[in-house]
């Protein structure tokens, strides 16, 4: 089955901390895209990685993180030096063959000043 | 280069009435996406359309139902509104036909049943 799990419902950390955001998935495909968005409290998503499957390197940009590990089938994201701005929801999907988007429930971030 | 665009960005109705929701995708995009959020809640697949046909639809209920048009905007339609239909709905558009490609989301609509 076609799956993402955010285990992680809400999380609070104080500015300047670092904080990693979980994601599991599971899926049949042998060729799979992944993506991390954020929601601001706006309501628009905002798009900020998209990882295929053959491509197992880190990324990072600016104090974004992300580590994708096929062998645990998980890609999670880290925010270093956290800001008030980073609070958001933050969802991961997984790209599924039937082209359709399969979504985790999301992780909400808070960071507190 | 103008980003999707959602109109109205706030919609009420009282139950019993109609919605109509608009979507206009990133120039050159041709693929259309439909989200329904309720408040708090994650994203539920609504519909797809690609190339004026609605391609795939999720577990909604028919009175839920759109279209595209030939310049690929796209229109959702809520009939017989209940107030569960109250969320976000969020229109999605993608460049080509292919599940590899990044949806980028316009800011939503966001509709209240009284």
């Amino acid at each position: 089955a076609q799956k993402v799990t955010q285990a992680q419902t809400e999380i609070s950390v104080v500015e300047k901390e670092d904080v990693t955001l979980d994601c599991v998935y599971e899926t049949r495909d042998t060729t799979y895209y992944l993506f991390w968005y954020k929601q601001p409290p706006s309501g628009e998503l905002v798009f900020l990685i998209r990882r295929n499957s053959f491509d197992e390197q880190n990324e990072i940009s600016g104090r974004y993180s992300w580590n994708f590990q096929k062998s645990t089938s998980s890609f999670n994201f880290t925010i270093t030096a956290s800001q008030v701005v980073d609070s958001a929801v933050y969802f991961c999907a997984l790209g599924d063959s039937n082209y359709q988007l399969i979504w985790g429930a999301g992780t909400k971030l808070i960071i507190k000043p | 280069e103008a980003g999707v665009t959602q109109s109205p960005t706030h919609l009420i109705k009282t139950r019993g009435q109609q919605a109509t929701l608009r979507c206009s995708p990133i120039s050159g995009h041709t693929s259309v996406y439909w989200y329904q959020q309720a408040l708090g809640l994650g994203l539920q697949f609504l519909l797809w359309y690609d190339e004026g046909e609605e391609r795939n639809r999720g577990n909604f209920p028919p009175r839920f139902s759109g279209r595209q048009f030939p310049n690929y905007s796209s229109e959702l339609n809520v009939n017989a509104l209940e107030l569960e239909d109250s969320a976000l709905y969020l229109c999605a558009s993608v460049l080509a036909t292919s599940y590899t490609d990044t949806q980028y989301f316009g800011p939503g609509t966001r509709l209240t049943v009284l």
